[in-house]
């Protein structure tokens, strides 16, 4: 029973390019949570999807930055023009209706860097 | 905006040690409180979730206990070993959403 995965580990890009990072959450688990980590920062909440719903994305910054979570295949993180100050660690967690027993479970992260 | 803080930010005990770290909350519409322990280089692994007042959880000799109304949470490691070195991460959602607030984590290492 696989856990959330996360790919790529490693991305880099120039600025200006695009950046897409993907996230295949538990099986079972029809929500989905992406959070971002900038250097020397905890945790920030980005955006949460659920099948073809973006259900809450305050925290997503207002431009560049959009996400999805199609029927078939992985929620998608796309940044579009990077710059540099997107460089972090941006990791996926996903949770069934019972995260409040069980918790969330994390995928390994993709960190990003912006050159 | 709903903070939540963690202290210490960072711990060195012995091993065989036994320690506690602590997180404070906003209690007003509280709903629930994770913990979290995230070793370097892997994913947050989830410890606790606890919802009810006075709430105690254990899992070996890991244990959290809660009390929603002055808001805050104790974590607390007894006898303390080389694994268990790590960040121990704290989090709250307040009202049935399920957008968590994190701690900044305290940092936890254990000499042998």
């Amino acid at each position: 029973n696989a856990g959330v995965m996360q790919n790529p580990r490693h991305l880099v890009r120039r600025r200006g390019q695009e950046a897409r990072l993907r996230c295949s959450p538990m099986k079972g688990h029809s929500h989905v949570y992406w959070y971002r980590q900038l250097p020397e920062e905890g945790l920030k909440f980005m955006v949460y999807l659920q099948k073809e719903n973006i259900i809450d994305e305050s925290g997503m910054p207002k431009e560049r930055f959009s996400a999805e979570f199609p029927k078939e295949g992985p929620s998608i993180l796309r940044i579009q023009q990077v710059v540099r100050g997107d460089s972090a660690a941006y990791f996926c967690a996903s949770s069934s209706t019972g995260e409040q027993v069980y918790g969330y479970t994390f995928g390994s992260g993709t960190r990003l860097t912006v050159v | 905006i709903l903070n939540v803080e963690q202290s210490p930010q960072s711990l060195h005990v012995q091993e065989g040690d036994s320690t506690n770290f602590t997180c404070s909350f906003p209690s007003s519409n509280f709903y629930a409180l994770h913990w979290y322990r995230w070793e370097t280089a892997k994913s947050p692994e989830a410890l606790f979730v606890m919802t009810l007042n006075g709430d105690e959880k254990k899992k070996g000799r890991i244990s959290a206990t809660l009390n929603t109304k002055e808001g805050y949470s104790y974590l607390y490691i007894k006898g303390s070993q080389p694994e268990d070195s790590a960040t121990y991460l704290c989090a709250s959602n307040a009202g049935n959403n399920r957008k968590l607030i994190w701690g900044l984590g305290t940092s936890l290492a254990v000499n042998p």
